[in-house]
């Protein structure tokens, strides 16, 4: 059974401060990892992907990609309380298929 | 921005009955999927389509489910005959490439099954 494993948290920190969310997962065949907000009651939105070893920027966020450990994370810079969601992290599995993790609960406290 | 639409928001439907949940894919996205959420719990992939026919399917997707792309812009996904636990909300997405770039969601349809 291929899996993709978060800690559920919640993960609590101060605004301003660095969040860091980890993710592994179980298939080395895996090619595309992708990072999803999602806010209570609404669907998923996609703010990062990853393809390769190593760090990929976009704006206050960072995701970093060890395929060797099979681990995938997402660090959030300066955060804000509109940060606060549900993060899922992503990893296809088959050229049709994506499985998510549980997701780890991020709250940003003002 | 260009979205994925769902109808309905909400559906509530009697255990046994067949519901149709609809979805307008992105209009020039070619791979699209169903995934759904149980309450708290994590999304789980139903099925992908592509090219007008099923591409993978999950153990989740049993006989009693069934996807159709009738008109070129619909996608729908099928219920037969419905059971208390299908009760979650169901998402529709799209991609321009195959499990490439990232989905786009839509809103999603909550069902409830009563």
């Amino acid at each position: 059974q291929k899996e993709v494993e978060q800690n559920s948290g919640p993960l609590s920190v101060p605004e301003g401060a660095i969040a860091s969310l980890n993710c592994t997962y179980s298939d080395r065949g895996s090619q595309s990892f992708f990072w999803y907000r999602q806010y209570s009651g609404k669907s998923p939105e996609l703010i990062m992907s990853i393809y390769s070893n190593g760090d990929k920027e976009d704006g206050r966020f960072t995701a970093q990609l060890n395929k060797a450990s099979q681990y995938v994370s997402l660090l959030i810079r300066d955060s804000q309380p509109s940060d606060s969601a549900t993060y899922l992290c992503a990893v296809t599995t088959s050229y049709d298929k994506v499985i998510f993790g549980p997701g780890t609960s991020l709250s940003v406290i003002p | 921005e260009p979205e994925v639409t769902q109808t309905p928001s909400h559906q509530v439907t009697q255990m046994g009955q067949e519901v149709i949940l609809r979805c307008v894919p992105i209009s020039n996205h070619l791979y699209f999927y169903w995934y759904r959420q149980i309450l708290g719990q994590k999304v789980e992939f139903l099925v992908s389509f592509y090219n007008n026919e099923i591409s993978e399917k999950s153990e989740i997707f049993d006989d009693q489910f069934s996807v159709e792309r009738p008109d070129g812009s619909n996608f729908t996904l099928k219920i037969r005959s419905t059971k208390l636990e299908d009760s979650a909300m169901y998402f529709c997405a799209s991609e321009a490439m195959r499990a490439n770039y990232g989905y786009t969601f839509g809103s999603g349809t909550r069902l409830t099954v009563v």
